[in-house]
């Protein structure tokens, strides 16, 4: 168990609809990343968060959109869905420190269990 | 740009024997990280290995080894005695250290099944 959780676990969705994905960070970090893996596509990263703010933006579609909240807990919406964002959205987190004082300047993502997205 | 290649799409071997999966990675950075990561048939990705440019000696936990050679801009890993519970898609990725955007370029995995 990486400690970081993601709700729900599978999404059935028709097109055209939005739907919203939920990560709770593990406890104390500040970074949050989603990814998106799709069987032509691969693991994409779409966008980066940290301690609220936009960090980092991939290949997220306009259709889409994050946000990571005062607790650190983030949300992916996803809205007027077609049928080829059906996929598995995972979202990643780590520490981040403040690079002066951590030396190392890249943390280990640790991955939640995903979302399992069907758009029919 | 970055790049990771794992050329091998899909690879099968008997239980106990040794196995070693291939990454190639391109960056302009000198400064980077590699990692390793396994996806079992549950579907979760979990972290194995972090490894950063500067830093090239070979690291070994238990059944599991990785050669990085920046020579060749690789990172190889492998599996000693190989075992059932190691079928799992394998994923090589690579993170420019450039703070503020450590995101993760990752290869597209090697489907590793052991044959019992």
């Amino acid at each position: 168990d990486s400690g970081v959780t993601q709700t729900p676990k599978h999404l059935i969705t028709a097109t055209g609809q939005r739907v919203t994905l939920r990560c709770s960070p593990r406890s104390g970090d500040l970074s949050v990343y989603w990814y998106q893996q799709s069987l032509d596509q691969g693991l994409q990263f779409l966008i980066q968060y940290y301690n609220g703010e936009e960090r980092a933006k991939g290949n997220i579609l306009e259709r889409f959109s994050a946000q990571q909240f005062p607790d650190l807990h983030s949300e992916l919406n996803l809205s007027s869905l077609e049928l080829g964002d059906s996929a598995l959205y995972f979202c990643a987190s780590s520490l981040n420190p403040d690079r002066g004082l951590a030396g190392d300047i890249q943390e280990t993502q640790y991955f939640g269990p995903g979302t399992r997205l069907l758009v029919l | 740009a970055q790049k990771v290649t794992q050329a091998q799409t899909e690879i099968s071997v008997v239980e106990k024997e040794d196995v070693t999966l291939d990454c190639v990675y391109e960056t302009r950075d000198t400064t980077y990280y590699l990692f390793w990561y396994k996806q079992p048939p549950s579907g979760e990705l979990v972290f194995l290995i972090r490894r950063n440019s500067f830093d090239e000696q070979n690291e070994i936990s238990g059944r599991y080894s990785w050669n990085f050679q920046k020579s060749t801009s690789s990172f190889n890993f492998t599996i000693t005695a190989s075992q059932v519970v190691d079928s799992a898609v394998y994923f090589c990725a690579l993170s420019e250290a450039n703070f503020g955007n450590e995101k993760l370029t990752f290869g597209t995995g090697t489907r590793l099944t052991i044959i019992p």
